[in-house]
């Protein structure tokens, strides 16, 4: 089955403690790219990446890295939580930039 | 930044009547996207409109695309209480750095 796979789901952490959530598709695209979505603010873009190796900011990247050695992951680093990156995340993939998106998941965050 | 913003930003219906939703953007675009969010979950992507496209339907939805007036619409006829959903529209521009960007959603209730 074609899909985006996240993990964890839920994570409850405290502010310093680095973590990654992961991010998978089988479906050899190109594109992928990572969100967060909070109440009155809709998706907003972290990062994203046109194929392996190339990565780039999306609207609001602070705090967070990604990487992307393979085709199929795209994880999300938080080096240093805090309390306001408690958050719905979300990873997606296309085939190509602009094309249709298909989302995992998402990973429900609460930074203490 | 966020390209598109929907209007209105909630919309309360019966069963059987049709609901629109609209989207404005501000710049160029090379497609308009419109997906679907259940509480808490994945958007799902459901049409895809190109610029040089005026009209698209599927199923029960049809979505419209002006250019001129940098505005889209998305109607759903013959709703049902499982078309309780948000609704988010999202832009591909063609011009600035490679991303989607979305809106901050319709939030669509259809009572039975």
């Amino acid at each position: 089955e074609a899909q985006v796979t996240q993990n964890p789901r839920y994570l409850i952490t405290v502010t310093g403690k680095k973590l990654t959530v992961t991010c998978s598709q089988n479906m050899n695209h190109e594109y992928m790219s990572w969100y967060r979505q909070d109440p009155g603010l809709g998706l907003r873009q972290i990062y994203y990446s046109m194929n392996v190796e190339v990565t780039d900011k999306g609207d609001v990247p602070e705090g967070y890295k990604v990487s992307r050695k393979e085709k199929r992951n795209f994880p999300l680093i938080l080096e240093s939580p805090s309390p306001n990156q408690t958050s719905l995340y979300f990873c997606a993939s296309s085939l190509y930039r602009g094309k249709t998106q298909y989302f995992g998941p998402g990973t429900r965050l609460l930074v203490l | 930044s966020q390209q598109g913003e929907e209007d209105p930003q909630a919309l309360s219906i019966q069963e059987g009547e049709n609901a629109t939703m609209n989207c404005s953007y501000k710049t160029s675009i090379n497609n308009l996207q419109w997906y679907r969010q259940n509480s808490g979950r994945g958007l799902v992507h459901l049409i895809l409109i190109r610029s040089n496209e005026r009209e698209k339907h599927s199923g029960r939805l049809r979505v419209t695309l002006d250019t001129s007036k940098k505005s889209s619409s998305l109607l759903i006829t013959a709703s049902r209480a499982a078309d309780t959903a948000s609704y988010f529209c999202a832009t591909d521009a063609r011009s600035g750095y490679s991303t989607l960007t979305f809106g901050k959603g319709t939030m669509l209730l259809v009572s039975p």
